[in-house]
């Protein structure tokens, strides 16, 4: 059973472009995080979803972010129009039910140049 | 804030010794998980205790919570070089969202 997946792993984007993370969770779960690190700190909870359902996104900068689990494919961490602040790491984790350990993947670096 | 406190921030020990980390937190908790980072890298879970547990094992880890002080240990035995890494403690406050801290920078000396 191959672990959650994350692409790319590193980004780099201008000032004003757009961002796409994917996060692929383990098989046979349903439920997705997305945490975001900022240098030296610890994660920070950003939106927890569900397939095809935002359960809570009250971690999410209310302009310029996105996030949306289809019912096919990856999860989608979508950032528009970047700016340096949102440098960072994006770490997305999955788990199978709730109340579960939550697994990581290996996170997207983002750069904003 | 909710949000848990390792504590020491940074720890260095011989291989060999014994690490032990603790985690405090302020409001109740559903469960607490503890993680492991190496540099650079992505998070590696490694214990979930749940607020009705008192202790949990799993190799050369052993982790205790005490709900009463708010508080959770991490003790590692045993210490190894590949040990090295940084150490988070993140609660689960019933809703799904951990709340990690800040983390503590463990350091085997060879």
């Amino acid at each position: 059973n191959a672990g959650v997946m994350q692409n790319p792993r590193h980004l780099v984007r201008r000032r004003g472009q757009e961002a796409r993370l994917r996060c692929s969770p383990m098989k046979g779960h349903s439920h997705v995080y997305w945490y975001r690190q900022l240098p030296e700190e610890g994660l920070k909870f950003m939106v927890y979803l569900q397939k095809e359902n935002i359960i809570d996104e009250s971690g999410m900068p209310k302009e310029r972010f996105s996030a949306e689990f289809p019912k096919e494919g990856p999860s989608i961490l979508r950032i528009q129009q970047v700016v340096r602040g949102d440098s960072a790491a994006y770490f997305c984790a999955s788990s199978p039910y709730r109340d579960h350990e939550q697994f990581f993947g290996p996170g997207t670096r983002l750069t904003v140049l | 804030s909710q949000q848990g406190e390792e504590d020491p921030q940074a720890l260095s020990i011989q291989e060999g010794e014994n690490a032990t980390m603790n985690c405090s937190y302020k409001t109740s908790i559903n469960n607490l998980q503890w993680y492991r980072q190496n540099s650079g890298r992505g998070l590696v879970h490694l214990i979930l205790i749940r607020s009705n547990e008192r202790e949990k094992h799993s190799g050369r880890l052993r982790v205790t919570l005490d709900t009463s002080k708010k508080s959770s240990s991490l003790l590692i035995t045993a210490s190894r070089a590949a040990d090295t890494a940084s150490y988070f403690c993140a609660t689960d406050f019933g809703n799904e969202k951990l709340t990690f801290g800040t983390g503590t920078r463990l350091t085997i000396i060879p």
